[in-house]
C-alpha cells in the first residue's frame, strides 16, 4: 500500500478563493505529479518535479502553480479558483532507482467551484 | 508525442473472463503497467511487465504483451461485481515519460 496522501478530500469553494491542494509523500520518492482528471475521463499531466526546487508544467496548461521546497511535500495552488477549475486533483509519485518506475497515486482531492 | 489508446467500455457477465485491450507507440517502452480506478479514488497499480517479458500471471490476472505489435492486454478471470471500474493502461521509457491511455469502465453484470 502506498504512502501518499492528499488533502482535503473533497473541497466546494466560491469563485475567486485563493486554495491550496496538499500532497505529502512518506517513501523519499524524488519524483511527484500533479494530474486533473474529470470524472472518468482521461488523467491530464498538469505539474510534475523531479527533485527538491525542481517543477515543470505538464503537457496540460493550469493556472495552478506548485512548489517543491521538501522531498516529502508537493502542494498546488490557485490563485484564484473559477468553476472551469471544478475537477478531480490526482497526486502521484515515483521512485528513479526503483527499477520498474511505477508510480503510486493518493486518494485525489474532488474539487468543486462554485 | 507518445501514445496509448484503449477502447473505452467492456461490458461482462459475471464468472466470464474479461480482456482489455491496450495499443501503444513508444518504441523505446521499458514497462507497462495496468491502474484499477473505483469511483472518486486515487489509481491503484493492478500489475506491470518489463517490456522483455511476454507474459506475467497473478492469481486472477493475466498480461500478455506483443512487443512486435505493440499490444498489451489484461485479462480478468472469473470476473466478479467488485472488478467493475475503470482501468488504465500506461506505458514508460525509463521513468522519462509516463503515457496513460484514456480508460477502459468495465462494467460487470450480474
Amino acid at each position: 500500500e502506498a504512502d501518499i496522501y492528499q488533502t482535503p478530500r473533497y473541497l466546494v469553494i466560491g469563485t475567486g478563493k485563493k486554495i491550496t491542494l496538499e500532497c505529502s509523500q512518506t517513501m523519499g520518492h524524488d519524483k511527484m505529479y500533479w494530474y486533473q482528471q474529470d470524472p472518468g475521463m482521461e488523467l491530464h499531466l498538469i505539474h510534475y518535479s523531479y527533485g527538491v526546487n525542481s517543477t515543470e508544467k505538464g503537457d496540460l496548461s493550469s493556472e495552478s502553480t506548485v512548489s517543491r521546497i521538501r522531498t516529502e511535500h508537493f502542494p498546488l495552488t490557485l490563485e484564484s479558483a473559477r468553476p472551469s477549475h471544478t475537477s478531480q486533483y490526482l497526486c502521484a509519485s515515483s521512485e528513479s532507482a526503483s527499477g520498474s518506475d511505477e508510480q503510486f497515486f493518493g486518494p485525489g482531492t474532488r474539487l468543486t467551484v462554485l | 508525442g507518445e501514445d496509448v489508446e484503449q477502447s473505452l467500455f467492456l461490458s461482462v457477465r459475471e464468472g466470464d473472463s474479461s480482456v482489455i485491450n491496450c495499443t501503444y507507440t513508444d518504441s523505446s517502452s521499458t514497462y507497462l503497467y495496468w491502474y484499477k480506478q473505483e469511483p472518486g479514488a486515487g489509481l491503484q497499480l493492478l500489475t506491470y511487465i518489463f517490456s522483455n517479458m511476454d507474459m506475467k500471471q497473478d492469481q486472477r490476472l493475466t498480461v500478455l504483451l506483443n512487443k512486435k505489435d505493440k499490444h498489451l492486454s489484461l485479462r480478468i478471470a472469473d470476473t466478479q461485481t467488485g472488478d467493475s471500474a475503470i482501468y488504465f493502461c500506461a506505458e514508460t521509457d525509463y521513468g522519462q515519460n509516463f503515457v496513460f491511455g484514456p480508460g477502459t469502465r468495465l462494467s460487470v453484470l450480474p
